[in-house]
């Protein structure tokens, strides 16, 4: 099975500008998740999405928002960019199973100047 | 109040040699599952061994076993035989209602291995 992909691997915007990053799941997993990671704050949950429905949302604010597709592939998109956002941003999916881990994609590296 | 904490921020090992790496979690659910992960430079998160809160044996995972203390609520990590490969991120990562529903992971803030040769 081919892996979680995400694109691209690396951006580089400014600020005020927006962005989407994108992300194709393991086929057959419905839930895609998207994490942000900074070296201050560590990893944390931005929002979850299964079957094309937000199922769960971190504590980030409403400039970052999510989709997800019928082929359960995901976009996550950033308005308004500030300094702060700039972060590795990795998408993950899981089945539905309770022991099923989550499958992450390499990230896509986002620099905000 | 943290849920997953990892107390050691980083960690130096000879290779060949086992190190183990502590996950201690906070939860009330009496149905959760641990996870560790490894994260290399490249950025990649992969996922290494899971350990249920039912499970009545410690899991294994060729060179990785987790050391699980349900007591103590501890899980912690340890790599047999260290090679330089190894050197990387590690994260202890928590799943509570693992019966079924939404997944929203609780993962530490990492523990950084470097393996010398």
């Amino acid at each position: 099975k081919a892996g979680v992909t995400q694109t691209p691997r690396y951006l580089i915007k400014t600020r005020g500008q927006q962005v989407t990053l994108s992300c194709s799941p393991i086929s057959g997993h419905r839930s895609v998740s998207w994490y942000q990671q900074t070296p201050g704050q560590g990893l944390q949950f931005l929002f979850e999405y299964f079957s094309e429905t937000q199922r769960n949302k971190g504590n980030f604010p409403g400039r970052f928002s999510g989709r997800q597709f019928s082929n359960s592939r995901s976009e996550m998109n950033v308005s308004t960019l500030e300094l702060g956002d700039s972060a590795l941003y990795l998408c993950a999916s899981s089945s539905e199973q309770g022991r099923s881990p989550l499958h992450f994609g390499n990230g896509t590296r986002l620099t905000v100047t | 109040a943290q849920k997953i904490t990892q107390t050691q921020p980083g960690m130096f090992v000879q290779e060949k040699e086992a190190v183990t790496l502590d996950c201690t979690y906070d939860t009330s659910d009496p149905s959760y599952g641990l996870f560790w992960y490894k994260q290399p430079s490249s950025g990649e998160m992969i996922f290494l061994i899971y350990q249920g809160s039912y499970d009545q044996q410690n899991a294994t995972e060729g060179r990785y076993s987790l050391n699980f203390q349900k007591a103590r609520k501890s899980a912690n990590l340890v790599i047999s035989a260290s090679q330089l490969g190894d050197s990387a991120m590690y994260f202890c990562a928590m799943r509570e209602g693992v019966t079924g529903g939404s997944y929203i992971p609780t993962f530490g803030r990492g523990t950084s291995l470097i393996v010398h040769p």
